[in-house]
């Protein structure tokens, strides 16, 4: 089935360590993101890429990086350098029509990420 | 820059009753307008979308949601509630100058009571 895997689905991560969470999609979009769910926050988005080898920061980008090197793949590292990583990190993907992204997100099961 | 807001963080339905899940907007200009939904511990799924048109739209599992321009609001509904109804819902708006990015309201917690 088509769809976006994410893993791993738990992560625990002792301070100062980075941890890189995988993101794979099968639904040939061109866009994907990544977002963090905090409680009663909503959803902040991190980073985007609307196309492979490209990518842009988001709302809440700091202490985090990505890469897109290849359309179906959009890993996250959380560096040491994220002050409160501890999360439930959303990746998602979108789908383009006439040239345009219509903003319909299909969204991964989640990585939740504590650190210990 | 564009937003949106859920004044409520739950709401309670009995089973059968109508359930309502409000939504204000903040936008300059025509806004582009999303509600998606979350059970637990998933990710999100979309229900439906308003961009121009019809001011009621139709989504998915019986899911509908009222633009309403003079009260800059898009409130969801559903007229008959079920058990299985009971999850996060979130309102999101597309950023004007960039239609890859949504903001995401704080989230409704609605429960549906037997």
């Amino acid at each position: 089935d088509g769809g976006i895997t994410q893993s791993p689905k738990y992560l625990f991560r002792k301070e100062g360590q980075n941890v890189t969470l995988s993101c794979e999609q099968n639904l040939n979009h061109d866009a994907m993101y990544w977002y963090r769910q905090d409680p009663g926050q909503g959803l902040r988005l991190i980073y985007y890429s609307q196309i492979v080898n490209d990518f842009q920061k988001g709302d809440i980008a700091e202490g985090y990086s990505v890469s897109r090197e290849k359309k179906e793949s959009f890993p996250l590292t959380v560096t040491s350098a994220q002050k409160n990583p501890t999360a439930f990190y959303l990746c998602a993907s979108s789908r383009t029509s006439g040239g345009m992204n219509t903003g319909e997100l299909f969204f991964g099961e989640g990585s939740r990420l504590t650190v210990l | 820059a564009q937003s949106v807001a859920q004044p409520e963080d739950q709401v309670n339905v009995a089973e059968g009753n109508p359930l309502t899940v409000k939504c204000t907007y903040s936008v300059s200009g025509n806004p582009y307008l999303f509600w998606y939904v979350q059970y637990p511990n998933r990710g999100l799924q979309f229900l439906l979308k308003y961009i121009t048109g019809d001011n009621l739209v139709k989504g998915s599992y019986g899911f509908e949601a009222e633009f309403n321009k003079s009260q800059t609001s898009f409130h969801l509904k559903k007229p008959s509630a079920l058990v299985s109804d009971s999850a996060l819902y979130f309102c999101a708006v597309r950023d004007l100058g960039d239609d890859y990015k949504l903001s995401f309201g704080a989230g409704t917690t609605v429960t549906v009571r037997a």
